[in-house]
């Protein structure tokens, strides 16, 4: 049974690029949320996927946009990169909304 | 505003003792609290969960205690062995749908 996966591992970008980071739930997992993890701190909510839709939104800006496939995978896009953005970004899968979270080991993005 | 503070920021402890991290949150509605283990460049690994109902619960060498009325929960580990080294989050759950606070971390080093 796996654990929830992501990809890619690591990625470096410069700035003004665009970035896709794939996230696959574990398995019977049908929830999906997204973290940024800035070096110290801990991790910042940014949304959450259910049945292809996002449900709820932390505050982060527009250039940051997701999609959940009927498979439950889900993507996180990042537009117009700024050097602020890089961190390590975790995806965690959940059975519904209400059960525990399950982190995948993060994709580190570095922009330069 | 929903917080999560965690003491201390760090610490240091020799292999074999004992050591406590506390968690104080200012978080409402309260759904649950859960313990959270980060190593370096991973993805956190949830450790215990407990409900308004529950003050503690334990897993393994890891014990965590909850008090809902003075808000404030704490880790206890005994016995600490070199692969504790890491950080250590408390994660406080704001009602439906999740939605998740995260404190910064303890980050714990287990010297030989």
């Amino acid at each position: 049974d796996a654990g929830v996966t992501q990809s890619p591992t690591h990625l470096i970008k410069t700035r003004g690029q665009q970035v896709t980071l794939r996230c696959s739930p574990k398995s019977g997992h049908d929830t999906v949320s997204w973290y940024q993890q800035a070096l110290g701190q801990g991790p910042q909510f940014i949304f959450q996927y259910y049945e292809e839709e996002e449900r709820q939104r932390g505050n982060f800006p527009d250039r940051f946009s997701g999609h959940q496939f009927p498979n439950y995978s889900s993507e996180l896009n990042v537009n117009a990169l700024l050097l602020g953005d890089s961190a390590l970004y975790l995806c965690a899968s959940s059975l519904t909304a209400v059960e525990t979270q399950y982190f995948g080991p993060g994709t580190r993005l570095l922009v330069l | 505003k929903n917080q999560v503070e965690q003491s201390p920021q760090s610490l240091i402890i020799l292999e074999g003792k004992n050591c406590t991290l506390q968690c104080n949150y200012t978080v409402s509605p309260f759904s649950n609290l859960r313990w959270y283990k980060q190593d370096t460049g991973r993805g956190p690994v949830s450790l215990t969960i407990m409900t308004f109902s529950e003050n503690t619960k334990s897993n393994g060498r890891y014990t965590a205690t909850l008090d809902a009325d003075t808000k404030q929960s704490s880790l206890h580990i005994t016995a600490s062995q070199l692969s504790d080294s890491a950080s250590y989050i408390c994660v406080v759950s704001a009602g439906g749908f999740q939605k998740l606070v995260f404190g910064t971390g303890t980050r714990l080093l287990v010297s030989p």
